[in-house]
């Protein structure tokens, strides 16, 4: 079965350091990967996807991630913070052939970014 | 761009009561999906719907129905609401395209049962 974990429920870094979150998945099959970003009172916005082809992934606001196989990882980084950063981030994985349906997703937890002045 | 409606920002319900939460998508989306966020548990799947008047359970479907009779609107549906069902809800929905199509999410309702 599927499964997403999200080390760290919040991290915090300086503006301008670099954003490292973590997410390690586990899938029988293989994944497509997502991290998407939660601002406050707001729904989930994509900020990028892996499915094929190219294992460094880029994404909208300067992030990116990198899907490491050997590693079951997909982790998310940024090279300087920005104050606009802070949020909620949570990375899922597909969980294909489930009801008979494609296309559902399986969450992690989540990990909170705050970004200090 | 997608845009997944749902009617209410913030519901305040009593004990007992129907409660509907109405999704609506804009963009011809097969798949149709509502989640419940709780903090420290993530997004858990209630249930989803990947066609009109079809419907699949998900995760944490007890005390929760759903209803598909038009392609762009699902409706979530607690029968009778309990205060273990305060939450934030979300829609989302997708193409049904082998589960590499990303979700497009609503705004979220947050629940309060009182």
């Amino acid at each position: 079965a599927q499964s997403v974990t999200q080390l760290g429920s919040h991290v915090s870094v300086s503006e301008g350091a670099l954003v490292l979150l973590r997410c390690n998945y586990s899938s029988s099959v293989p994944p497509y990967l997502f991290w998407y970003v939660q601002y406050p009172n707001q729904g989930l916005q994509l900020l990028l996807k892996y499915t094929t082809g190219a294992t460094l992934v880029k994404g909208i606001n300067g992030f990116e991630a990198e899907f490491k196989k050997s590693e079951t990882s997909f982790h998310l980084t940024k090279p300087s913070a920005h104050m606009s950063d802070a949020a909620e981030y949570f990375c899922a994985v597909s969980r294909p052939n489930y009801g008979g349906s494609q296309g559902n997703l399986i969450f992690g937890k989540g990990t909170k970014l705050s970004v200090k002045p | 761009d997608v845009k997944v409606t749902q009617s209410s920002r913030y519901l305040v319900k009593r004990t007992g009561e129907k409660v509907f939460l109405e999704c609506v998508q804009d963009m011809d989306h097969e798949n149709m999906f509502w989640y419940r966020q709780d903090p420290g548990l993530g997004l858990r799947l209630i249930y989803f719907s990947y066609d009109v008047k079809m419907k699949e359970k998900g995760d944490i479907p007890e005390g929760y129905s759903v209803s598909r009779e038009k392609k762009e609107r699902f409706s979530l549906i607690l029968e009778s609401a309990s205060t273990n069902q305060t939450s934030m809800y979300l829609c989302a929905s997708s193409l049904r395209t082998g589960g590499s199509s990303p979700l497009h999410f609503g705004n979220g309702t947050r629940l309060t049962v009182t």
